[in-house]
């Protein structure tokens, strides 16, 4: 069975400061890989979607990478900003149309 | 544009109440559809998904079911409610294996 892990399980930065959001999963049999944002009672925002060929993809701000033969996907917010705060959440697809999640890290970028 | 609609937004019912939450797709065919619950404090999981019309697999044995009557409409449902069955509620869609995965806004269900 997959697994997902991120880390760190919360995160605070003061505004400006780049950084690395971290996720490990066990299987790399994997499709691709997504990132997300929930913001507090909300629901997940698509930030970043990653094919299993690929090793890179960037948004804006955001840039996101994957190993798969680790096992492991960074997500790199550059020049952070307190509208960032949010958990941002990973998730793996494999065969059978299941995604398996991480439990998120909590962001808090202070002004 | 594809679009995904899920309702209701809150929802507070009793113990042994029945459950209806809806999710519709628009502006794709054949979409792909999930539910997934997030409970207070840990992560996502997933409940059922569906590849097409009355193709529904279950992942999580308990007292919910869902039925897919349309192509782009997902409905979870419960005949009695449970104080477990309390948690926050997802409904999420994409189109083909290697395509972007889209939720809904989801429904925060409280039972008393």
């Amino acid at each position: 069975k997959q697994e997902v892990t991120q880390i760190p399980a919360a995160l605070s930065v003061p505004e400006g400061e780049n950084l690395v959001l971290n996720c490990s999963f066990t299987d790399s049999a994997i499709y691709n890989l997504q990132w997300f944002r929930q913001d507090p009672g909300k629901g997940l925002t698509s930030l970043l979607l990653i094919q299993s060929s690929q090793r890179e993809q960037t948004s804006g701000r955001l840039n996101a990478s994957l190993d798969k033969s680790s096992g492991r996907s960074t997500l790199y917010i550059a020049a952070s900003q307190p509208g960032d705060s949010a958990t941002y959440l990973c998730a793996v697809r494999r065969v059978g149309n299941q995604f398996y999640f991480g439990t998120g890290t909590s962001l808090t970028v202070i002004p | 544009s594809q679009t995904i609609h899920q309702w209701p937004a809150t929802l507070v019912q009793p113990v042994g109440s029945p459950l209806s939450l809806e999710c519709t797709v628009e502006g794709t065919s054949n979409p792909n559809l999930y539910w997934y619950r997030q409970a207070a404090g840990r992560g996502l999981q997933l409940l059922f998904y569906s590849v097409g019309i009355g193709q529904i697999s279950s992942e999580v044995p308990q007292n919910l079911s869902a039925s897919r009557p349309q192509d782009r409409q997902f409905i979870l449902s419960s005949k009695k409610l449970l104080l477990s069955d309390s948690g926050f509620y997802l409904c999420a869609w994409h189109f083909q294996m290697n395509t972007e995965a889209f939720f809904g806004q989801g429904t925060r269900l409280t039972v008393v």
